[in-house]
């Protein structure tokens, strides 16, 4: 049974325009988000966080939102760059647990067309 | 940024034989690593928990004399997969989180493509 989950496999959005990234969850104990971004051929680097107990995040064109009731978050990116193109991963942990166990979203690829 | 270094980056090997594959933290300690498997469309999948200094932690059906691993020191953990089968084919990823970090963001190396023929 999949805790973080991630419906979309792809997206595709024209330059300049909104990106959003939708990521569900289901165990209520997380309580730290992460998007990690993934080109091929490298591991994922670390995009933007959101603690539980704040309900957005913001850096630069990148902002999380984070809505506990519904346990669901996004990634918005705006305005959005043929550079963004990658795959995007949602994860999310229970820090009072288990010392950084990240828990994966299969990605979202994010296609970005000039 | 801190920087976590894996090699190698792709590896063929013949079914039955075993491959190392090492995970180096660059420029911070780590005292704990994490090593992931993520097969295609699959989200990455934690493996196991490596501890400097003592014994893994492996995740529930991740057969720990299958997958050895090694964190002889606090810049180095190593996965050897022993007797590799093809099914064990798959991008191996390791991670580290540094422990001077404020936050639950892990440092990703660039991950390992292994297929076994």
């Amino acid at each position: 049974d999949q805790q973080v989950k991630q419906n979309s496999p792809s997206l595709s959005v024209q330059e300049g325009r909104i990106s959003i990234l939708n990521c569900d969850y289901t165990n209520s104990m997380f309580d730290y988000f992460l998007w990690y971004k993934k080109y091929p051929a490298e591991g994922p680097t670390f995009l933007i966080s959101i603690s539980s107990i704040k309900d957005k995040n913001e850096d630069g064109r990148f902002t999380v939102f984070l809505n506990k009731s519904a346990k669901h978050l996004s990634l918005h990116i705006v305005p959005s760059q043929p550079g963004d193109s990658a795959v995007y991963f949602c994860a999310a942990s229970d820090y009072g647990g288990s010392q950084g166990n990240l828990i994966f979203g299969k990605g979202t690829k994010l296609s970005v067309k000039p | 940024g801190a920087v976590v270094s894996q090699h190698p980056s792709r590896v063929i090997c013949k079914s039955g034989t075993s491959v190392k594959i090492e995970c180096r933290s660059l420029d911070f300690q780590a005292t704990t690593m994490f090593w992931y498997r993520q097969f295609p469309k699959q989200s990455l999948m934690l493996m196991a928990t490596s501890n400097e200094g003592s014994k893994a932690t492996y995740e529930q059906g991740v057969e720990k004399d299958k997958f050895l691993i090694n964190h002889a020191s606090l810049t180095l953990s190593t996965l050897t997969v022993t007797s590799a089968h093809p099914e064990d084919s798959s991008f191996y990823i390791c991670s580290a989180r540094d422990p001077l970090g404020a936050s639950e963001k892990l440092f990703f190396g660039s991950g390992t493509q292994l297929s076994v023929l």
